[in-house]
């Protein structure tokens, strides 16, 4: 069975101060490793795909790394309109399965 | 990144009723669209996989008989809530796949929030 598990449940971050989120996932049959981005009452927005060990992409604060068991969003001097839930997904064959989230709060 | 809509963005219909809600893949052809609910604080839940063509794919536990879902062209599928109860009051979202050589990428909807009195 497909496990993806994010943690923390919530971060509270000030204005600037960088942090990271995590989600380790179910290794076998993985075909790829999806960040989204959900505000409150909309759609996810994609982020990103990892599909391999070592690997890492970059978009304005936000940058994923991908390791054989986890992948990290790191979010690097972050701002209030980077408050949001991010959700981590793992691609088998199929379909995407989602971890439960990471609601990031940051204040100014 | 690429665009899906969904219509409508929110509705409210009465206990017994039927609703339909669209999903269009705007700047894309998707031959498989996928259709997920999601519950206040809660993540995505998968409800089925709709193919260009061909029924859809239902996960474990959904009914397939209340939940209908036709996939008639590559930009559009559409949801069709059966004889709706308040129970099925939730945040319904779609997403299309969209490939290109080894990349896979999937793009939601905005979501439509169904409320059912």
């Amino acid at each position: 069975e497909d496990q993806v598990t994010q943690s923390p449940e919530a971060l509270r971050l000030q204005e600037g101060e960088s942090s990271s989120l995590n989600c380790s996932y179910t290794v076998s049959g993985l075909r790829g490793l999806f960040w989204y981005r959900q505000d409150p009452g909309k759609g996810p927005e994609f982020l990103f795909t990892l599909y391999s060990a070592g690997e890492e992409k970059e978009k304005e604060r936000l940058k994923a790394t991908l390791t054989k068991k986890e992948s990290f969003l790191h979010i690097t001097a972050p701002k209030p309109e980077d408050s949001a839930t991010y959700l981590c997904a793992r691609h088998n064959d199929y379909k995407l399965s989602f971890g439960a989230g990471t609601t990031v709060t940051v204040r100014a | 990144g690429a665009v899906v809509s969904q219509h409508p963005s929110w509705v409210i219909c009465k206990s017994g009723t039927s609703v339909k809600i669209e999903c269009r893949s705007l700047d894309f052809q998707a031959t498989t669209m996928f259709w997920y609910r999601q519950f206040p604080k809660q993540s995505l839940m998968l409800m089925a996989t709709s193919n260009e063509g061909s029924k859809a794919t239902y996960e474990q536990g959904v009914e397939k008989d209340k939940f209908l879902i036709n996939h008639a062209s590559l930009t559009l599928s559409t949801l069709t809530v059966t004889s709706a109860h308040p129970e099925d009051s939730s945040f319904y979202i779609c997403s299309a796949r969209r490939t290109s050589g080894n990349t896979y990428e999937q793009y939601f909807g905005p979501g439509t929030r169904l409320t059912v009195t």
